[in-house]
């Protein structure tokens, strides 16, 4: 069975930090890997994906993440941060077995203006 | 396209009662996904289907819960009887083909008191 870690739960950070989110993911094949974000009230909207090719990926908002095979990582990076990026993160992976995604635990951003 | 619908967006209801969730995928759109959300479990997948036949339905709770889709532009979760335990939020989600995407409606908040 495949399961996803998202180690940070709650991250508080500042305008223009910079941001890191920690994904790992547990499966024995190929994977397809996505970011989602919810924003308050909200449905979950795609950030960026990974299916094949280049491991670096780069999504909307400046959100981009990096795919590390050897360490079954898939960490979500922002350079700077903005008070709008408040928000929940959820890391996704799709197994080549299973045509739908499982979820991380997902960690809440707050971000102080 | 206005996206993937659910209806209603909340629903408020005692316990015993009969509950269902409706969702209108994106047009063209092969496979569709229910997912719950809620605190303690995060997000979890509830079943799916592809071209309209439920492909798996390992996370569905128990008998009390059961999906349908009826045709391509439809499809319900039904709760009977409600617990209060299935107070969650309840995404219905819908992608087409492999290596794409799911798109997320905007949920259904459930509460059963």
């Amino acid at each position: 069975a495949q399961s996803v870690s998202q180690h940070n739960h709650h991250v508080i950070l500042s305008e223009a930090a910079s941001l890191e989110l920690g994904c790992n993911y547990s499966y024995g094949g190929t994977v397809n890997l996505f970011w989602y974000v919810q924003y308050p009230g909200q449905h979950l909207q795609l950030l960026l994906k990974y299916f094949s090719g280049d491991p670096l990926v780069k999504g909307i908002k400046g959100f981009e993440a990096e795919f590390i095979k050897s360490k079954f990582s898939f960490n979500l990076r922002k350079p700077s941060v903005q008070w709008s990026d408040t928000a929940e993160y959820f890391c996704a992976v799709e197994g080549t077995g299973r045509r739908a995604l499982t979820f991380g635990s997902g960690t809440r951003l707050q971000v102080q203006p | 396209d206005a996206g993937v619908i659910q209806s209603p967006r909340h629903e408020v209801t005692e316990m015993g009662q009969e509950v269902t969730l409706r969702c209108k995928p994106i047009s063209g759109h092969d496979y569709l996904f229910w997912y719950r959300q809620t605190m303690m479990r995060g997000l979890e997948l509830l079943i799916y289907f592809n071209n309209n036949v439920p492909i798996d339905d390992s996370g569905m709770p128990e008998d009390r819960f059961s999906a349908k889709m009826p045709n391509a532009s439809f499809s319900t979760l039904k709760i009977q009887p409600s617990e209060p335990r299935d107070s969650a939020v309840y995404f219905c989600a819908s992608s087409l083909g492999r290596h794409t995407e799911a798109f997320f409606g905007q949920g259904t908040r459930l509460t059963v008191v």
